[in-house]
């Protein structure tokens, strides 16, 4: 159980173009999705916080304008990188987490993005 | 804002040798985690702890929730090759929907 996926695995693009990463929670309903960035040898970085039906919380320094989140069912969140610049090229994670007071994150195997 | 300290930054070990690392807090937390990180994955939950002074075991993982609930351990005991990775220690201080809190990760290498 707690399965979650990240499509793509792996994105190269161009820069001025955008990206989308979903994420889907496969055996459980996630009231709460999570974006972080990694750069290399380092930690997670949390972007935002998102509650499925409504908007999601950023963290201070993240564009909200640029890292387009959207959390449209208890399934389902998808980051879109707006206009890409290749220092948007980093490894994406999402994480899902239930309902229930004991519940923890669960990730996905994350997204590796090239910006060109 | 909350800040954890987790250590070793890194080990270099013999295989069968057994592995210990910490972290702490300089605030309280309600629940501890402990991820471990392949090279181009996700994190993956190797044990979650809710209670100071818990006691939790995985296989040869064991992790404690300090009786503080400003720290956590991880130990592992006769460590093999596929031990090789990453380590996070996070914590969590409110309630299921607050974020977490995540070490600066711990990086083991095993020697066969």
């Amino acid at each position: 159980g707690a399965v979650v996926s990240q499509h793509p695995s792996r994105v190269i693009c161009k820069s001025g173009t955008s990206v989308k990463i979903e994420c889907r929670s496969l055996d459980f309903q996630a009231t709460t999705m999570f974006w972080y960035r990694q750069f290399p040898k380092q930690s997670l970085m949390l972007m935002a916080t998102s509650n499925e039906g409504s908007k999601a919380t950023y963290e201070q320094g993240v564009e909200k304008d640029k890292f387009l989140i959207n959390h449209a069912s208890l399934t389902l969140s998808t980051l879109t990188v707006t206009s890409a610049h290749p220092e948007d090229s980093s490894f994406y994670i999402c994480s899902a987490q239930g309902g229930q007071s004991t519940d923890t994150q669960y990730f996905g195997p994350g997204t590796r993005l090239t910006v060109l | 804002g909350q800040q954890l300290n987790q250590s070793p930054q890194s080990m270099f070990i013999q295989e069968g040798e057994d592995v210990s690392m910490n972290c702490t807090s300089s605030s309280i937390f309600n629940t501890w985690l402990w991820y471990k990180q392949d090279p181009g994955e996700g994190p993956v939950l190797l044990i979650a702890l809710y209670k100071a002074g818990e006691l939790t075991s995985n296989g040869r993982l064991t992790a404690q929730f300090g009786i503080t609930r400003k720290d956590s351990f991880l130990n592992i005991s006769a460590s093999i090759p596929s031990d090789v990775g990453i380590y996070f220690c996070a914590g969590r201080s409110g309630g299921y929907g607050n974020k977490l809190v995540f070490g600066a990760g711990t990086i083991l290498r095993v020697k066969s």
